[in-house]
């Protein structure tokens, strides 16, 4: 079945570095935009990336811009952020989400959820 | 940067009643890219409506979405006890895209 399982989470000190994993399963990966949602603890959702289905396109909330970056290897059918220079603020369960449809486009709904991996920076 | 706003912040109905969810945005969303989507506790969201009124695949037709410009509704007819949930809108304009603060129904 189609299916996303993050992994990579865990708890790291502040300024130190991350990457997230997203394996993915059960649809055409390479044909997909792929998206990474972030939700600190007991608060709502924060959009944080995009990348389009060949990682030619890719966009960044601004409060990760230049310390994060998304990137995909189709041939491995996986998706990845690399998260650098991490802050408190970025504690939070990291989603890996994907495109409602296929194609290039990156402006899409998600319609296939991961079921999270938590992300702790503490001292 | 489009912000979203979702009102009210909390609903207490009953199951059987209809809730209305309202999400305002801070300039138009071109082309109605607004969806809705349904998180329980401990779960990954869900999404229910895209594209501002079409229904998710699975969604139950209670579901019903509406509105363009900067003024969208959720309507959520004749609640069953699985809806009880928080409810985020977001916007898929563009970049970043933004997801309102949510609202919770729950349980009255």
């Amino acid at each position: 079945q189609v299916q996303l399982v993050e992994s990579g989470g865990g708890v790291v000190q502040p300024g130190r570095s991350l990457r997230l994993s997203c394996a993915a399963s059960g649809f055409t990966f390479s044909t997909y935009a792929m998206y990474w949602v972030r939700q600190a603890p007991g608060k709502g959702l924060e959009w944080v990336a995009v990348t389009s289905d060949d990682g030619n396109t890719v966009f960044y909330v601004d409060s990760v811009r230049a310390r994060f970056t998304i990137s995909r290897d189709n041939s491995k059918t996986t998706l990845y952020l690399q998260m650098n220079s991490l802050r408190r603020e970025d504690t939070a369960v990291y989603y890996c989400a994907r495109a409602s449809s296929s194609g290039s486009h990156v402006r899409d709904a998600s319609d296939i959820w991961g079921q999270g991996t938590l992300v702790t920076v503490s001292s | 940067e489009i912000v979203l706003t979702q009102s009210p912040g909390t609903l207490s109905l009953s199951p059987g009643e209809r809730a209305t969810l309202s999400c305002r945005a801070s300039q138009s969303v071109t082309s109605n890219y607004l969806a809705w989507y349904q998180q329980k506790p401990g779960q990954a969201p869900r999404l229910l409506i895209y594209a501002a009124s079409s229904r998710a695949a699975g969604v139950p037709d209670r579901f019903d979405g509406s509105g363009s410009g900067t003024h969208f509704t959720l309507t959520i007819n004749r609640l069953e006890p699985e809806d009880f949930a928080v409810y985020y809108c977001q916007h898929y304009d563009n970049s970043p895209f933004t997801f309102g603060p949510g609202t919770k129904v729950d349980i009255k």
